[in-house]
């Protein structure tokens, strides 16, 4: 079954210390992409990091960066350096590259950054 | 570049009543997508719009029905109201459907008493 696992209700970080974010994946397609968005609590989705799945680098994108294990279907959200304004749900997303291409998101991981 | 809008931001509706919801994706996308999202259940698929097509639908019941425009403009609308549909309903824009990535509007909130 394709499925998306968020572990972490929620998660507190100290200011500018780094914070990992769980997320594992179940697909027997070999050609996904794997997505993390923000949600702050005025409701918008802001698109963070993406991942292809035959991207052989982890992806970046300042202060983000994606930890991809593919052969253990986890795609983990590391923020470095963490600021007040991360605080925020942080959803971790999976889309089929064929077929469908439907998006499937995670229940989300609530963080909360401690000043 | 401006982003996704929708319209309206909130909404209060009362049980019965339909609703309709607009949504204006990013210059270029073609690709629309409609989720509802509740705190019981976080975010689902309603559909999927690709060029005035419904590409893929959500388990949601038949109240539920979309449209898309020659300009990529959508809409969605919600017939008989329950109060279970309160929520906030979040439109994705993309370029395409299978390697571009889905960008969000600030979504509308639904109130249904």
């Amino acid at each position: 079954a394709q499925k998306i696992t968020q572990t972490q209700p929620g998660m507190f970080v100290q200011e500018k210390e780094a914070v990992t974010l769980d997320c594992t994946y179940d697909t027997s397609d070999p050609s996904y992409g794997l997505f993390w968005y923000k949600q702050p609590s005025s409701g918008e989705m802001i698109f963070l990091i993406y991942q292809g799945s035959y991207d052989q680098q982890n992806a970046t994108e300042g202060r983000y960066s994606l930890n991809f294990q593919k052969a253990r279907k986890s795609a983990n959200l590391v923020i470095s350096a963490s600021q007040l304004g991360d605080s925020a749900m942080y959803f971790c997303a999976m889309r089929f590259n064929s077929g469908t291409y439907k998006y499937i998101f995670g229940t989300g991981t609530r963080l909360k950054v401690l000043a | 570049k401006a982003g996704v809008t929708q319209t309206p931001r909130y909404l209060i509706k009362t049980r019965g009543q339909q609703v309709t919801l607009s949504c204006s994706p990013i210059s270029g996308h073609r690709s629309v997508s409609w989720y509802q999202q509740t705190p019981g259940q976080g975010l689902q698929f309603l559909f999927e719009y690709f060029s005035e097509t419904q590409r893929n639908k959500g388990n949601f019941p038949g109240r539920f029905s979309g449209r898309q425009f020659s300009n990529s403009r959508s809409e969605m609308n919600v017939s008989t109201l329950e109060l279970g549909d309160s929520a906030l309903y979040l439109c994705a824009s993309s370029k395409d459907r299978a390697t571009d990535t889905q960008y969000f509007g600030p979504g509308t909130r639904l109130t249904v008493l």
